[in-house]
Protein backbone atom coordinates (compact mmCIF):
# COMPACT_ATOMS: atom_id res chain seq x y z
CA UNK A 1 0.00 0.00 0.00
CA UNK A 2 0.78 4.12 0.14
CA UNK A 3 3.49 4.99 2.15
CA UNK A 4 3.80 9.15 3.01
CA UNK A 5 6.75 10.28 4.74
CA UNK A 6 6.93 13.86 6.01
CA UNK A 7 9.71 15.63 6.92
CA UNK A 8 10.75 17.68 9.54
CA UNK A 9 8.85 16.12 12.20
CA UNK A 10 9.35 19.94 14.28
CA UNK A 11 9.92 23.25 12.37
CA UNK A 12 10.75 26.66 14.14
CA UNK A 13 10.76 30.34 12.18
CA UNK A 14 10.64 33.59 13.08
CA UNK A 15 7.61 35.45 12.02
CA UNK A 16 8.32 36.67 9.06
CA UNK A 17 10.32 34.37 7.35
CA UNK A 18 9.20 31.24 5.12
CA UNK A 19 8.56 27.65 6.41
CA UNK A 20 8.42 24.65 3.96
CA UNK A 21 7.71 20.84 4.81
CA UNK A 22 8.19 17.93 2.23
CA UNK A 23 6.68 14.99 1.75
CA UNK A 24 7.82 11.87 -0.29
CA UNK A 25 5.04 9.43 -1.56
CA UNK A 26 5.44 5.34 -2.72
CA UNK A 27 2.54 4.63 -5.01
CA UNK A 28 2.94 6.33 -8.32
CA UNK A 29 -0.57 5.61 -8.88
CA UNK A 30 -1.49 8.55 -6.07
CA UNK A 31 -2.98 11.40 -8.18
CA UNK A 32 -4.36 13.65 -5.10
CA UNK A 33 -2.15 15.17 -2.74
CA UNK A 34 -4.05 17.56 0.68
CA UNK A 35 -2.50 19.75 2.96
CA UNK A 36 -4.41 19.54 6.46
CA UNK A 37 -3.50 22.41 9.21
CA UNK A 38 -4.60 20.73 12.91
CA UNK A 39 -4.59 22.76 15.90
CA UNK A 40 -4.35 21.45 19.34
CA UNK A 41 -7.67 19.74 20.39
CA UNK A 42 -9.43 20.15 17.23
CA UNK A 43 -9.92 17.95 13.68
CA UNK A 44 -7.66 18.89 10.69
CA UNK A 45 -8.61 21.62 8.61
CA UNK A 46 -7.95 21.12 4.96
CA UNK A 47 -5.34 23.81 3.82
CA UNK A 48 -4.81 23.30 0.38
CA UNK A 49 -4.14 20.37 -2.49
CA UNK A 50 -3.01 19.59 -5.69
CA UNK A 51 -3.73 17.19 -8.54
CA UNK A 52 -0.85 15.31 -10.39
CA UNK A 53 -1.64 16.92 -13.36
CA UNK A 54 -0.73 20.09 -11.62
CA UNK A 55 2.83 21.11 -10.70
CA UNK A 56 2.37 23.89 -8.26
CA UNK A 57 -0.34 25.66 -7.09
CA UNK A 58 -0.64 28.95 -4.56
CA UNK A 59 -3.43 30.19 -2.15
CA UNK A 60 -2.04 33.60 -0.99
CA UNK A 61 0.85 32.69 1.49
CA UNK A 62 0.71 28.97 0.84
CA UNK A 63 1.93 26.94 -2.16
CA UNK A 64 2.48 22.96 -2.66
CA UNK A 65 4.68 21.86 -5.35
CA UNK A 66 4.06 18.50 -6.98
CA UNK A 67 7.56 15.98 -8.43
CA UNK A 68 5.82 13.33 -10.26
CA UNK A 69 8.81 12.05 -11.31
CA UNK A 70 10.77 12.26 -7.86
CA UNK A 71 6.92 11.31 -6.32
CA UNK A 72 7.26 14.18 -3.55
CA UNK A 73 5.74 16.84 -3.12
CA UNK A 74 5.77 19.80 -0.62
CA UNK A 75 3.74 22.64 1.60
CA UNK A 76 5.62 26.17 1.26
CA UNK A 77 4.57 29.24 3.49
CA UNK A 78 5.62 32.87 2.89
CA UNK A 79 5.52 35.52 5.65
CA UNK A 80 4.84 33.28 8.09
CA UNK A 81 2.76 34.50 11.56
CA UNK A 82 1.77 33.36 14.99
CA UNK A 83 -1.10 32.27 13.91
CA UNK A 84 0.05 29.46 11.59
CA UNK A 85 1.86 27.74 14.57
CA UNK A 86 0.46 24.60 14.22
CA UNK A 87 0.67 20.53 12.87
CA UNK A 88 0.41 20.20 9.38
CA UNK A 89 0.10 17.27 7.61
CA UNK A 90 0.39 15.52 4.23
CA UNK A 91 -1.41 12.63 2.66
CA UNK A 92 -2.06 11.42 -0.74
CA UNK A 93 -4.85 9.12 -2.40
CA UNK A 94 -5.67 7.38 -5.59
CA UNK A 95 -8.46 9.30 -7.05
CA UNK A 96 -11.30 7.33 -7.73
CA UNK A 97 -13.97 9.93 -8.36
CA UNK A 98 -15.29 9.60 -5.33
CA UNK A 99 -14.24 9.72 -1.46
CA UNK A 100 -10.74 8.08 -1.64
CA UNK A 101 -8.68 6.71 1.36
CA UNK A 102 -5.91 8.97 2.51
CA UNK A 103 -2.67 8.21 3.47
CA UNK A 104 -0.97 10.82 5.84
CA UNK A 105 2.51 11.74 6.72
CA UNK A 106 3.96 12.17 10.39
CA UNK A 107 2.86 15.31 10.77
CA UNK A 108 4.94 18.41 11.01
CA UNK A 109 4.87 20.65 14.19
CA UNK A 110 5.49 24.04 13.17
CA UNK A 111 6.39 27.01 15.63
CA UNK A 112 6.54 30.46 14.68
CA UNK A 113 8.20 32.70 16.51
CA UNK A 114 8.00 36.53 17.36
CA UNK B 1 -15.23 24.57 2.41
CA UNK B 2 -17.80 22.02 3.50
CA UNK B 3 -18.56 21.50 6.85
CA UNK B 4 -18.33 18.27 8.88
CA UNK B 5 -19.60 17.99 12.34
CA UNK B 6 -18.76 15.46 15.37
CA UNK B 7 -20.95 14.80 18.72
CA UNK B 8 -20.31 14.60 21.10
CA UNK B 9 -17.25 16.72 21.87
CA UNK B 10 -16.01 14.96 24.79
CA UNK B 11 -17.53 11.65 26.51
CA UNK B 12 -15.53 10.37 29.74
CA UNK B 13 -17.40 6.93 30.03
CA UNK B 14 -16.52 4.14 32.79
CA UNK B 15 -15.42 0.92 31.58
CA UNK B 16 -17.32 -1.86 30.21
CA UNK B 17 -19.90 0.98 28.96
CA UNK B 18 -20.59 1.64 25.30
CA UNK B 19 -20.17 5.54 23.39
CA UNK B 20 -22.05 6.46 19.83
CA UNK B 21 -19.94 9.21 18.18
CA UNK B 22 -22.59 10.96 15.63
CA UNK B 23 -20.89 12.41 12.05
CA UNK B 24 -22.45 14.54 10.13
CA UNK B 25 -21.86 16.11 7.22
CA UNK B 26 -23.94 19.53 7.24
CA UNK B 27 -24.07 21.17 3.76
CA UNK B 28 -23.80 18.04 0.91
CA UNK B 29 -24.61 14.51 0.95
CA UNK B 30 -22.00 12.00 1.52
CA UNK B 31 -22.25 7.79 0.23
CA UNK B 32 -18.74 7.76 1.72
CA UNK B 33 -17.62 9.00 5.43
CA UNK B 34 -14.18 7.85 7.04
CA UNK B 35 -13.58 7.02 10.86
CA UNK B 36 -9.71 7.74 12.16
CA UNK B 37 -8.67 7.43 15.43
CA UNK B 38 -5.36 10.09 16.60
CA UNK B 39 -3.38 9.02 19.78
CA UNK B 40 -1.44 12.57 21.22
CA UNK B 41 1.10 13.93 19.18
CA UNK B 42 0.27 11.40 16.14
CA UNK B 43 -0.44 11.08 12.45
CA UNK B 44 -4.08 9.79 12.27
CA UNK B 45 -4.79 6.19 11.67
CA UNK B 46 -7.87 5.37 9.76
CA UNK B 47 -10.37 2.74 10.94
CA UNK B 48 -12.81 2.28 8.57
CA UNK B 49 -14.60 3.78 5.54
CA UNK B 50 -18.06 3.85 6.33
CA UNK B 51 -20.17 2.98 2.91
CA UNK B 52 -24.11 4.26 3.17
CA UNK B 53 -26.60 1.86 3.07
CA UNK B 54 -24.04 -0.96 3.03
CA UNK B 55 -21.27 -2.28 5.39
CA UNK B 56 -18.36 -0.76 6.81
CA UNK B 57 -15.23 -1.97 5.50
CA UNK B 58 -12.30 -2.18 8.35
CA UNK B 59 -8.74 -1.57 7.82
CA UNK B 60 -6.98 -4.49 9.39
CA UNK B 61 -6.65 -4.77 12.99
CA UNK B 62 -9.75 -2.95 13.76
CA UNK B 63 -11.94 -5.09 15.12
CA UNK B 64 -15.49 -4.71 13.59
CA UNK B 65 -17.57 -5.56 16.60
CA UNK B 66 -15.71 -3.78 18.76
CA UNK B 67 -16.17 -0.61 16.55
CA UNK B 68 -19.16 -0.64 15.34
CA UNK B 69 -20.49 2.04 12.38
CA UNK B 70 -23.71 2.79 10.52
CA UNK B 71 -24.14 4.68 8.11
CA UNK B 72 -27.93 4.91 7.38
CA UNK B 73 -28.35 8.19 5.59
CA UNK B 74 -26.51 10.58 3.30
CA UNK B 75 -25.61 12.89 5.88
CA UNK B 76 -25.12 10.79 9.32
CA UNK B 77 -22.73 8.60 10.17
CA UNK B 78 -22.27 7.00 13.69
CA UNK B 79 -19.34 5.12 15.49
CA UNK B 80 -20.34 2.96 18.48
CA UNK B 81 -17.29 1.83 20.87
CA UNK B 82 -18.92 -1.16 22.56
CA UNK B 83 -17.59 -2.33 26.01
CA UNK B 84 -15.17 0.76 26.37
CA UNK B 85 -11.66 0.17 28.01
CA UNK B 86 -8.96 2.74 28.80
CA UNK B 87 -7.20 1.54 25.72
CA UNK B 88 -9.89 2.64 23.72
CA UNK B 89 -9.41 6.30 25.25
CA UNK B 90 -8.28 8.23 22.21
CA UNK B 91 -9.09 11.05 19.88
CA UNK B 92 -11.83 9.96 17.09
CA UNK B 93 -12.28 12.06 14.55
CA UNK B 94 -14.87 11.63 10.90
CA UNK B 95 -14.22 12.85 7.38
CA UNK B 96 -16.57 12.84 4.27
CA UNK B 97 -16.62 15.05 1.26
CA UNK B 98 -19.21 16.16 -1.58
CA UNK B 99 -18.21 13.48 -3.70
CA UNK B 100 -19.07 15.95 -6.59
CA UNK B 101 -16.54 18.59 -8.47
CA UNK B 102 -13.65 17.58 -6.42
CA UNK B 103 -14.40 14.28 -5.88
CA UNK B 104 -11.79 13.28 -3.72
CA UNK B 105 -11.75 16.62 -1.54
CA UNK B 106 -12.20 15.54 2.33
CA UNK B 107 -13.26 17.86 5.23
CA UNK B 108 -12.88 17.06 8.68
CA UNK B 109 -14.92 17.02 11.51
CA UNK B 110 -14.17 18.72 14.99
CA UNK B 111 -13.23 15.15 16.28
CA UNK B 112 -14.34 13.95 19.99
CA UNK B 113 -12.49 13.30 22.81
CA UNK B 114 -13.09 9.95 24.65
CA UNK B 115 -11.72 9.33 27.83
CA UNK B 116 -12.83 5.74 29.43
CA UNK B 117 -12.01 5.30 33.23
Amino acid sequence: GENVEQHPSTLSVQEGDSAVIKCTYSDSASNYFPWYKQELGKGPQLIIDIRSNVGEKKDQRIAVTLNKTAKHFSLHITETQPEDSAVYFCAASIGTGTASKLTFGTGTRLQVTL
Amino acid sequence: GAVVSQHPSRVICKSGTSVKIECRSLDFQATTMFWYRQFPKKSLMLMATSNEGSKATYEQGVEKDKFLINHASLTLSTLTVTSAHPEDSSFYICSAGPGSGSADTQYFGPGTRLTVL
